[in-house]
């Protein structure tokens, strides 16, 4: 099993600061990462998928890079609407394992 | 309008057996592959179990295997997952979530609203 390690587990900001998460994967997974946001009592939504491709209709200020074991998920300038939990997620093997989350909460 | 719709969640006693079914619209439902995924309350997302387009490769997390069992009606655009043997661990929201693709590679694209599974006495 490929075990993803986010952090921190909580990232407080100040709304138009930027946000940067960390995912570590156990091991190598190539490009195959997929970001995704959930917010209170909502079913998440993709954000990234391939590491740094942003899904349909998702705003530019939301970036990804990274590849192997260390990705990035960037914020660049946060707004209201942005304060979510955020989580990684590995396709590369068929047992697909998400991170355990970041809380962005404002500070 | 693409949409994914879960039902058959409820309250069921440890030991108990449920079916949970998700009902997709608005795209082709044979072209795609299909995951469960659940959260537990207060806590993360985990990937339990996805079906590929062509029916022939299912998956199961360990904590489930042997016991869920994933299934898809092309035919009737249906996603079911069978849970048998429950326990306590198996609360959760339970997302019906389809793949980008029909492969078993892929990122979930679409997520439905759940369904909450409750195992109690």
């Amino acid at each position: 099993e490929i075990v993803m390690t986010q952090s921190p587990a909580t990232l407080s900001v100040s709304p138009g600061e930027r946000a940067t998460l960390s995912c570590r994967a156990s091991q190598s997974v190539s490009i195959k990462l997929a970001w995704y946001q959930q917010k209170p009592g909502q079913a998440p939504r993709l954000l990234i998928y391939g590491a740094s491709t942003r899904a349909t209709g998702v705003p530019a200020r939301f970036s990804g890079s990274g590849s192997g074991t260390e990705f990035t998920l960037t914020i660049s300038s946060l707004q209201s609407e942005d304060f979510a939990v955020y989580y990684c997620q590995q396709y590369s093997n068929w047992l697909r394992t998400f991170g355990q989350g970041t809380k962005v909460e404002i500070k | 309008e693409v949409q994914l719709v879960e039902s058959g969640g409820g309250l069921v006693k440890p030991g108990g057996s449920l079916r949970l079914s998700c009902a997709a619209s608005g795209f082709t439902f044979s072209h795609y592959s299909f995951n469960w995924v659940r959260q537990a309350p207060g806590k993360g997302l985990e990937w339990v179990s996805s079906i590929n387009s062509g029916n022939a490769y299912m998956y199961y997390v360990d904590s489930v295997r042997g016991r869920f069992t994933i299934s898809r009606d092309n035919a009737k655009s249906s996603l079911d997952l069978q849970m048998d043997s429950l326990r306590a661990d198996d609360t959760a929201v339970y997302y019906c979530a389809r793949a980008s693709t029909g492969g078993n590679y892929d990122p979930i694209d679409i997520w439905g609203q759940g369904t909450l599974v409750t195992v109690s006495s």
